[in-house]
């Protein structure tokens, strides 16, 4: 079964603290996906990542950016972290040629800004 | 432009009767069509697909779901709700031509009554 493990569950940082979410799949896939989700809002897509060093930008990119080193890792960065940040974070990975694939998805991190 | 719409935020049903949890799509070319759970302060599982074939899916905890072209559907059904069942739904369509993009619909909170 595909795993995708993000770092923290739970992450409580200050107003300014740069922050970072780690995210690792062990499946060897080309994409992998941040997004945020609050209520009302469904999910929203921040930054993907097609392969190695390749970044794109989603729906709201603001205020974050992102890292792909390896293949199988993929950081999401708060520069500044602001209250209006405060959200749950979910990482996920797909297959880029196996497009009958769903994403899978980690299990979340829900971070507070205080 | 592709997109997904889940007409209905919450869909409250009795345990024992059937369930339908709505979705409709749109994208160019061949849809691939997903449906995930997701149970409070978790990450989305995924559910069940639909690639090409029957319109008839069958997939995980005995849900299915009825892919109709003509209406550009994709409805979630289970014959006989359970009260575990109770969970935020999201259906979503993998983009064409660039399949790298999934788009997702804003959930629906089904309630399930003992």
């Amino acid at each position: 079964d595909v795993k995708v493990t993000q770092s923290s569950r739970y992450l409580v940082k200050r107003t300014g603290e740069k922050v970072f979410l780690e995210c690792v799949q062990d499946m060897d896939h080309e994409n992998m996906f941040w997004y945020r989700q609050d209520p009302g809002l469904g999910l929203r897509l921040i930054y993907f990542s097609y392969d190695v060093k390749m970044k794109e930008k989603g729906d709201i990119p603001e205020g974050y950016s992102v890292s792909r080193e390896k293949k199988e890792r993929f950081s999401l960065i708060l520069e500044s972290a602001s209250t209006n940040q405060t959200s749950m974070y979910l990482c996920a990975s797909s297959s880029r040629d196996r497009v009958n694939q769903p994403q899978h998805f980690g299990d979340g991190t829900r971070l507070s800004i205080l | 432009a592709q997109s997904v719409a889940q007409p209905e935020d919450q869909v409250n049903v009795a345990e024992g009767n059937p369930l339908t949890v709505k979705c409709t799509y749109s994208v160019s070319g061949n849809p691939y069509l997903f449906w995930y759970v997701q149970y409070p302060n978790r990450g989305l599982q995924f559910l069940l697909k639909y690639i090409t074939g029957d319109n008839l899916v069958k997939g995980s905890y005995g849900f299915e779901a009825e892919f109709n072209k003509s209406q550009t559907s994709f409805h979630l059904k289970k014959p006989s709700a359970l009260v575990s069942d109770s969970a935020l739904y999201f259906c979503a369509v993998r983009g064409s031509p660039n399949f790298n993009k999934f788009y997702f619909g804003s959930g629906t909170k089904l309630n399930v009554k003992p």
